[in-house]
């Protein structure tokens, strides 16, 4: 099974511009969570979605939204990017999200503001 | 509310010596625990799960951890550690979603 895909692996916006980050899931899994990894804020959970439908949320801006679709592709949107947005976005799949599912991490976009 | 605390930012250890990578958590509801690893400029990948049963858990590349419920803790260790160790360590909690520790970097040095 190929495993989860990100796109694009690197971007470089500049500040008031906005990004979309595209994720594919493993084959058969239906939640795909997001994540922002930051040097000073670490590891820290964005949105998760199933079916289609957001079931969870971090506690981040409105600037940054998500979707996914019915192949349960996934994209997360940021608009009026801020410095503070360079990071690097994980995406995870897992097969029914939930508390216990393990979920598999894709190799991230590092995304770069200036 | 859930939280994990990674007691060490980074541990040096030297090749074929153990290591033990420490993790404290707080959580009010049911206690799932995961270890993930990240190389330099990829995504995390996951070392070992407690869902429930046995506190001792084994995982890949030869790690484990124990699940300590009265000290709230769930330690990884390695008995003899290898260079290709080398990498950021995540310890992490579920709720529905992840809540993760701060990381450990773990540097075995030749």
């Amino acid at each position: 099974k190929a495993g989860v895909t990100q796109t694009p692996r690197y971007l470089i916006k500049t500040r008031g511009q906005q990004v979309t980050l595209s994720c594919s899931p493993i084959s058969g899994h239906r939640s795909v969570s997001w994540y922002q990894q930051t040097p000073g804020q670490g590891l820290q959970f964005l949105f998760e979605y199933f079916s289609e439908t957001q079931r969870n949320k971090g506690n981040f801006p409105g600037r940054f939204s998500g979707r996914q679709f019915s192949n349960s592709r996934s994209e997360m949107n940021v608009s009026t990017l801020e410095l503070g947005d360079s990071a690097l976005y994980l995406c995870a799949s897992s097969s029914r999200g939930g508390e216990y599912n393990e979920q598999f991490f894709g190799p991230g976009t590092r995304l770069t503001v200036l | 509310a859930q939280s994990v605390t990674q007691l060490d930012s980074q541990v040096p250890v030297f090749e074929e010596a153990p290591v033990e990578l420490r993790c404290n958590y707080s959580s009010s509801v049911s206690v799932y625990l995961f270890w993930y690893v990240q190389y330099p400029n990829q995504g995390l990948q996951l070392l070992l799960k407690y869902l429930s049963g046995s506190t001792l858990v084994k995982g890949i590349n030869g790690f484990e951890a124990e699940f300590n419920k009265s000290q709230t803790s769930f330690h990884l260790r390695k008995p003899s550690v290898h260079i290709s160790d080398t990498a950021e360590y995540f310890c992490a909690v579920s709720a529905n979603n992840l809540f993760f520790g701060t990381g450990t970097r773990l540097t075995v040095i030749p």
